[in-house]
């Protein structure tokens, strides 16, 4: 059974840092491009970043570009996004999620972790 | 950037309605857009992709349609458990992906 379990979300401050984390189990991940959405409170999915199974391929939306890193350990099944210069904007409930083999379109999401940028 | 629209934003059905949604992309995408099931609380759910193709587990009540900038997602007998806000989203441009902005399913 696929599944996705993020986590390292939180309350930071304004200009703070945070990493996000997402495990990933019961499928080859290394052979699987994975990304972020997020989704603000009450409002819709917005796309964050995307990278590809070997890590050749990076995008990211331009609302995250230059403070956002997304990276992935491969031996240990894991996702990662790295957060800096954190705004109030960029409060959201984060998702990992899989794209289908060979497209990006996502077949998997996590459940999600909670991110909250206020001072 | 592709900007995907859908209507409407809000739906209100009886179940055993038939429901479409609309979702227009500002420029064509072929037929790279998927569409997701989400319920408050929980993460989305995957139910159509490239344009016509069910997801394995989704009822075939679901159904897609469409191609270059407009496509529908039609269920075809409402039913209790559909009630949820749906969203489209584009993969063409797989360096800049976007969501719609969500259809809300309402009980009537």
């Amino acid at each position: 059974e696929v599944q996705l379990v993020e986590s390292g979300g939180g309350l930071v401050k304004p200009g703070g840092s945070l990493r996000l984390s997402c495990a990933a189990s019961g499928f080859t991940f290394s052979s699987y491009s994975m990304n972020w959405v997020r989704q603000a409170p009450g409002k819709g999915l917005e796309w964050v970043s995307s990278i590809s199974s070997s890590s050749s391929y990076i995008y990211y939306a331009d609302s995250v570009k230059g403070r956002f890193t997304i990276s992935r350990d491969n031996a240990k099944n894991s996702l990662y996004l790295q957060m800096n210069s954190l705004r109030a904007e960029d409060t959201a409930v984060y998702y990992c999620a899989r794209s289908r083999y060979g497209d990006y379109d996502f077949d998997y999401w996590g459940q999600g972790t909670l991110v909250t940028v206020s001072s | 950037d592709i900007q995907m629209t859908q209507s409407p934003s809000t739906l209100s059905a009886s179940v055993g309605d038939r429901v479409t949604i609309t979702c227009r992309a500002s420029q064509s995408i072929s037929s790279w857009l998927a569409w997701y099931q989400q319920k408050p609380g929980k993460a989305p759910k995957l139910l159509i992709y490239k344009a016509s193709s069910l997801e394995s587990g989704v009822p075939s009540r679901f159904s897609g349609s469409g191609s270059g900038t407009e496509f529908t997602l039609t269920i075809s007998s409402l039913q209790p458990d559909d009630f949820a806000t749906y969203y489209c989203q584009q993969y063409n441009s797989y360096s800049s992906l976007t969501f719609g902005g969500g259809t809300k399913v309402e009980i009537k």
